[in-house]
């Protein structure tokens, strides 16, 4: 079974430029997440989707990012413009469906988008 | 608001055993991940405590006390290849991390 896959892997850009972030979950997972990693740091939750829908999206700084899953498959999530504190690991992770359940509720992780901010 | 606690760092030889204690304070909970990360990799799953008690799944064993707000992760015959950030994660219908227990394990 093929895993999340995300890209690019590393992105450097200078700070107001924009950015995105492509990722693609595991096949049949209904629930997508986007984290994001500062070095020394756990992974904090930007947003959550449950096929299209945003179930939360409480700790997106919605000013300046913003994120879609138009056809409730793959996702994109876009910087603009972006910040020196940006630089961090974007995650992105799925799901079997949100409701609860150690199946359901184990989210598997993609690689992650290394981005750097100059 | 939520309150995940975790070691820094740890160092162990191998062949050892580690233990590694999460301790949390949320506002809600349904289960508690405990994920493995190597540097420059993404996380990847090692255990779901949702009941109190102790969960082995080879040399990998996760504790949950739910009263204690409580969890540990046992590392058994600690290998090279263990040295990694360990993550405690709460699941309260969104997943909180905490900063991670980076675990080395020295010849």
């Amino acid at each position: 079974e093929a895993g999340v896959a995300q890209s690019p892997r590393y992105k450097i850009i200078e700070k107001r430029q924009s950015v995105a972030f492509w990722c693609n979950p595991i096949s049949g997972h209904a629930t997508l997440y986007w984290y994001q990693q500062i070095l020394g740091q756990g992974p904090k939750l930007l947003i959550q989707f449950q096929n299209n829908g945003v179930v939360d999206d409480s700790q997106l700084p919605k000013d300046r990012f913003s994120a879609e899953r138009l056809k409730g498959v793959d996702s994109t999530l876009k910087i603009q413009p972006a910040k020196l504190e940006d630089s961090a690991v974007y995650l992105c992770a799925s799901s079997l469906d949100s409701n609860p359940g150690p199946e359901s509720d184990t989210q598997y992780f993609g690689p992650g988008t290394r981005l750097t901010v100059l | 608001g939520q309150n995940i606690d975790q070691p820094t760092e740890m160092t162990a030889t191998e062949g050892a055993i580690v233990q590694i204690n999460c301790t949390y304070q949320t506002s809600g909970f349904n289960g508690l991940f405990w994920y493995q990360q190597h540097a420059g990799e993404a996380p990847t799953f090692l255990s779901y405590n949702v009941l109190d008690g102790l969960e082995e799944k080879g040399r990998f064993s996760s504790f949950l006390s739910r009263s204690k707000g409580y969890s540990y992760l046992l590392l058994k015959e600690l290998q090279m290849k263990d040295s990694a950030s360990y993550l405690c994660a709460v699941n309260d219908y969104k997943l909180s991390f905490g900063a991670g227990t980076t675990v080395t394990v020295r010849a």
